[in-house]
């Protein structure tokens, strides 16, 4: 079947570590989008791409990078420079402006 | 830039009632407003998308509706069950760029 996985689902990260999310689809999309979730809010975009080798900033970019180097996989790194890293992240893709496909999210925890 | 309201926060209602969900957006140049569901810890899943040529689109006892002159659009749920228990975000997708601006959601309870 068709859709989105990310991993893991649960993440911990110390104090000054770098970790990435991983985020891969099959559904032969071209678009793929990192979005942040706090508690009891809506989802802000961290970063998005249109197209293989190429990605843009979103509304809160600062502390995150992204690499596209597949059509299939989008992994997103929270850096040390993120100074409140702990969320709700979610990854999703679509085709030009159809509906989008979400995954099932990682939970990041600072420790 | 495009800011995406929903108004309540949080509703909880007897199972069977008709209910609507409100949404707005400040920025009428959209592409589609779409209408996603969330329930606790997971991902989201796709409700419903209008075009923003459309006035309303249906799926079984859900119905959304767009007024772009306005900036509103409306998610009418008919005789809500338990199972309907989520939260329910709108999202703008924006001619400028091929993204979605989401609203805060509402969080919708269902007692049996």
């Amino acid at each position: 079947d068709g859709g989105i996985t990310q991993s893991p689902k649960y993440l911990f990260r110390k104090e000054g570590q770098n970790v990435t999310l991983s985020c891969e689809q099959n559904l032969n999309h071209d678009a793929m989008y990192w979005y942040r979730q706090d508690p009891g809010q809506g989802l802000r975009l961290i970063y998005y791409s249109q197209i293989v080798n190429d990605f843009q900033k979103g509304d809160i970019a600062e502390g995150y990078s992204v690499s596209r180097e597949k059509k299939e996989s989008f992994p997103l790194t929270v850096t040390s420079a993120q100074k409140n890293p702990t969320a709700f992240y979610l990854c999703a893709s679509s085709m030009g402006t159809s509906t989008y496909t979400f995954g099932s999210g990682t939970r990041l925890t600072v420790v | 830039k495009q800011e995406v309201t929903q108004i309540p926060a949080a509703l909880s209602v007897p199972e069977g009632e008709n209910l609507v969900l409100n949404c707005s957006f400040t920025d009428s140049a959209i592409y589609n407003l779409q209408w996603f569901r969330q329930d606790p810890g997971k991902g989201l899943t796709s409700l419903l998308l209008i075009q923003s040529s459309q006035r309303e689109q249906t799926s079984g006892r859900l119905n959304a509706s767009l007024d772009k002159s306005s900036g509103r659009s409306t998610l009418y749920i008919a005789a809500s069950q338990p199972g309907d228990s989520a939260t329910y975000l709108c999202a703008a997708h924006n001619n400028a760029g091929n993204m979605l601006t989401f609203g805060g959601g509402t969080r919708l309870m269902v007692k049996p």
